[in-house]
């Protein structure tokens, strides 16, 4: 089976801090997105690689930023928290050959105070 | 632009009842589409897809979904719901763009609620 596993299921963090949300999938896929989860607004794109070292912005990319430094690793960095930024992160992943079968990881509900 | 509405927001249905949720598109080509549901605290888990052909399409769990392109509908359907069906249902098209290839663009969910 296809895992696609975020490092934390719930975060508590401070305005202004930095923070790293680390998603890591275990079948080799090419592509990786960021989605971030709000009641009544359903799921927007963040960011997404298509490869390593490569990343694109999506829709709300503003106050994010993303690294993929190897293919199996998508982090998504909020350079300074802020509290609108309490959401639910959801990572996924696709492959090239098959590129909408998109797995989901649980998801980092994050709160920021 | 691609855009997917799912105009009910909240759906009651009693534990036997049949069921059907909606989903309107907006897209140019021949779309890619998919409904996910989402149990509490857990990931997206891809109930069907349609990309071409059969416009009836079978998912698991026993759920349907019907394509109508003179409609731009995409909704999805059960006979006989059970209580494990309360969950968050999305309805999903995907891009087939080469810079944007398998990007999806979510509606806004259904929550369903099944009374015993």
């Amino acid at each position: 089976d296809v895992k696609v596993t975020q490092s934390s299921r719930y975060l508590v963090k401070r305005t202004g801090e930095k923070v790293f949300l680390e998603c890591v999938q275990d079948m080799d896929h090419e592509n990786m997105f960021w989605y971030r989860q709000d009641p009544g607004l359903g799921l927007r794109l963040i960011y997404f690689s298509y490869d390593v070292k490569m990343k694109e912005k999506g829709d709300i990319p503003e106050g994010y930023s993303v690294s993929r430094e190897k293919k199996e690793r998508f982090s998504l960095i909020l350079e300074s928290a802020s509290t609108n930024q309490t959401s639910m992160y959801l990572c996924a992943s696709s492959q090239n050959r098959n590129p909408f079968e998109a797995y989901f990881g649980q998801g980092t509900r994050l709160t920021v105070v | 632009a691609q855009s997917v509405t799912q105009p009910d927001i909240h759906i009651t249905v009693s534990e036997g009842a049949s069921l059907e949720l909606r989903c309107n598109y907006s897209y140019g080509a021949t779309p890619y589409l998919f409904w996910y549901v989402q149990s509490p605290g857990q990931g997206l888990q891809l109930l069907l897809k349609y990309f071409s052909g059969d416009t009836l399409v079978q998912g698991i769990k026993g759920f349907e979904a019907e394509f109508k392109r003179s409609q731009s509908s995409f909704n999805l359907r059960k006979p006989s719901v059970h209580w494990s069906d309360a969950a968050e249902y999305f309805c999903a098209v995907g891009d087939d763009r080469g810079s944007t290839l398998g990007r999806l663009y979510f509606g806004r969910g259904t929550q369903l609620t099944v009374w015993p």
